[in-house]
């Protein structure tokens, strides 16, 4: 089993918030993947970094932004929280190819956010 | 059209039988498969990763690859209700990292 922890697990918040949704995972992927999923629907990447000091944004826009200045550590940041954020926030991560895993990521438990 | 194509479901399989679950993807060039299962509120588990022609056996789950025909495949044998979830097909390249998720198709289970 994945060692890829989020938190806080549930989230309530009021608009205008500034908010960090954490990521960590314990087994020194260098890849690490942000989705949005809305209850239902199918999942949108919105950011991903490929190793330290490594970010792009992904196929949805979003109004987030991510860090990652540590290999194990992936924090996502909303600047002021709208309730058009409130969605699933699920990360994952995934070793690099010499385990042979190609690509293969693994998810944390997720994030769910509820902006008021 | 979609990258990666999945019949939403719902699919309904009786208890014992077996689910077969289809994914068909536009790129060619796509050469890493996957299967995950979402449980409702819950985050995606992977279960099958496939990257060769042919059929992968684990458990009661096979995954069957055909590239000339772009189509990914899961079987699942003797169902429970507890494999009641949403099974997301996902694909990637070489040298391109993310994956391309389907839409998800929402199995149920009868007891």
């Amino acid at each position: 089993e994945a060692d890829i922890y989020q938190t806080p697990r549930y989230l309530v918040i009021g608009t205008g918030k500034k908010i960090t949704l954490e990521c960590s995972q314990t087994m020194g992927h260098d890849k690490m993947y942000w989705y949005q999923q809305d209850p239902g629907m199918e999942l949108h990447l919105i950011h991903y970094s490929y190793g330290v000091n490594s970010t792009e944004k992904g196929d949805l826009s979003s109004e987030s932004t991510v860090s990652r200045i540590r290999t194990e550590h992936f924090p996502l940041t909303l600047e002021s929280a709208r309730p058009s954020h409130t969605s699933q926030y699920l990360c994952a991560s995934s070793p690099p190819e010499w385990e042979g895993l190609l690509n293969e990521q693994f998810f944390g438990p997720g994030t769910r956010l509820t902006v008021l | 059209q979609k990258e990666v194509e999945q019949n939403s479901g719902p699919l309904s399989v009786p208890e014992g039988a077996i689910a077969s679950l289809n994914c068909t993807y536009s790129d060619r060039g796509s050469q890493s498969f996957f299967w995950y299962r979402q449980y409702s509120g819950k985050s995606p588990e992977l279960i099958m990763s496939i990257y060769s022609n042919g059929d992968k056996e684990d458990g009661r789950f096979t995954a069957q690859l055909n590239k000339a025909s772009q189509y990914v495949s899961l079987l699942i044998r003797d169902s429970h209700p507890s494999d009641s979830a949403t099974y997301l097909c996902a694909v990637s390249n070489f040298g391109n990292e993310k994956l391309t998720f389907g839409t998800g198709t929402r199995l149920t289970i009868i007891p």
